[in-house]
């Protein structure tokens, strides 16, 4: 069965610093990775996707992530964070019918 | 998040009381998926369907049911509420060819 790991809990960033969250799959296939991100009281919004092709995805609001398959991870970056950034993000690998396995999330806060 | 509507928004049981969460989305998708999230634990799958008539379990579905008569609806059953099922519950659908989720902004229960 495949797994998503997020080892990082919570990170604290400068606005204006660049930011790194990551993420770490184990999947037998070739993973179909995803980056969600969580505003408080709100639902997912999908950030970037990565199925096939070019190992560097861009995404909305400035992000992006690269897929290293000798790593088994999916690292999301931002080079420079905006104090909007604040949320909790999720790294999530899809399985059979497309049913996503998510991992627990990174919360990102960000200091003026 | 016009497309998939959830509700009730926010809803509060007693213990043994039965409720359903109801979603509905106006996108003609076949796939649609029921998640609950819990703090520090990520999303988890409930229940998901490929279309209507056709259900099934996810990775946690004990005391939930579902039903899929119609494409657009995928209510969610809870019987004999339990405080385990305090929950954030999001309902979503597939959107696309390579997986992505679109969600729903959610249903908070809790069971008192």
């Amino acid at each position: 069965a495949q797994s998503v790991t997020q080892p990082d809990i919570h990170i604290t960033v400068s606005e204006g610093a660049s930011l790194e969250l990551r993420c770490n799959y184990s999947y037998g296939a070739t993973p179909y990775l995803f980056w969600y991100v969580q505003s408080p009281g709100q639902g997912l919004q999908l950030l970037l996707k990565y199925f096939s092709g070019d190992t560097l995805v861009q995404g909305i609001k400035g992000f992006e992530a690269e897929f290293k398959r000798s790593q088994s991870s999916f690292n999301l970056r931002k080079p420079s964070v905006h104090w909007s950034d604040a949320a909790e993000y999720f790294c999530a690998v899809a399985g059979t019918a497309s049913k996503l396995t998510f991992g627990t999330g990174t919360r990102l806060q960000v200091t003026l | 998040n016009a497309g998939v509507t959830q509700t009730p928004k926010f809803r509060i049981l007693k213990i043994g009381q039965s409720m359903t969460l109801q979603c509905t989305q106006d996108m003609n998708h076949n796939y649609m998926y029921w998640y609950r999230q819990d703090p520090g634990m990520g999303l988890k799958l409930i229940y998901y369907s490929v279309g209507a008539g056709i259900t099934d379990k996810g990775e946690v579905p004990n005391g939930y049911n579902v039903s899929r008569s119609t494409t657009e609806d995928f209510p969610l059953r809870l019987e004999l509420a339990a405080p385990s099922q305090t929950s954030v519950y999001f309902c979503a659908i597939k959107t696309g060819p390579t997986g992505e989720l679109f969600f729903g902004e959610g249903s908070r229960l809790t069971v008192l």
